[in-house]
């Protein structure tokens, strides 16, 4: 079965540098979800977007900026990098339906390093 | 206060044996559901089990249960006959009414002992 799938999967840039990150959701899936793992630590929820428009915000810096496009796919933008950023980034992706689990499926991550 | 509360930041089993991690939840949404997720050491985030806060059954998925007490807010996960391949940290996570974020536990470390 497809999965999510995440571009590119390791990532090292310098510090105030940029990164864009990318998501492309398992097919007909209509809600994309980002997360941030610093090592040794659970998830954090970032952002997440449904048909398109964004749904949820979570502890997303504003350095940070996201969107879902035409295709589902997903970018999340990432500037003035910082050492602290360096973490596993984690795009999910689910299915809404009324009364439904909506269930989060993870893609393999991007471990982005700030150098 | 803690949402999700996982209190056994790491446990040591022998293959084979049953295992039971602990989660703990805190919500005052009456619709909720509850998840659990496997992280090998390779770093994937692997969904096993879910329960919701109306299933009236408790969930199960091959060798993983889930022993749902709703009064305790507790949702602890069962693995069977665990296996070397069942090394891994697992996460508790809650996803509460209308709300698309999951809340995390902080994880148990699993270790299977051959």
């Amino acid at each position: 079965a497809a999965g999510v799938i995440q571009s590119p999967r390791h990532l090292i840039k310098e510090k105030r540098e940029t990164a864009t990150l990318k998501c492309y959701p398992i097919p007909r899936h209509d809600t994309v979800y980002w997360y941030q793992q610093g090592p040794g630590q659970d998830p954090q929820f970032l952002i997440s977007f449904y048909e398109k428009m964004q749904s949820d915000k979570g502890s997303i810096p504003d350095r940070f900026s996201a969107q879902q496009f035409s295709d589902y796919h997903s970018e999340l933008n990432m500037s003035s990098l910082e050492l602290g950023d360096s973490a596993l980034y984690f795009c999910a992706s689910s299915f809404a339906s009324s009364g439904g689990t909506d269930t989060q499926y993870f893609g393999p991550g991007t471990r982005l390093t700030v150098l | 206060a803690q949402k999700i509360t996982q209190t056994q930041p790491g446990m040591f089993v022998q293959e084979k044996e049953a295992v039971t991690l602990d989660c703990t939840y805190d919500t005052s949404d009456p619709s909720y559901g509850l998840f659990w997720y496997k992280q090998p050491s390779s770093g994937e985030m692997i969904f096993l089990i879910y329960q919701g806060s109306y299933d009236q059954q408790n969930a199960t998925e091959g060798r993983y249960s889930l022993n749902f007490q709703k009064a305790r807010k507790s949702a602890n996960l069962v693995i069977s006959a665990s296996q070397l391949g069942d090394s891994a940290m697992y996460f508790c996570a809650m996803r509460e009414g209308s709300n698309y974020q999951l809340i995390w536990g902080a994880g148990t470390k699993l270790i299977i002992k051959p």
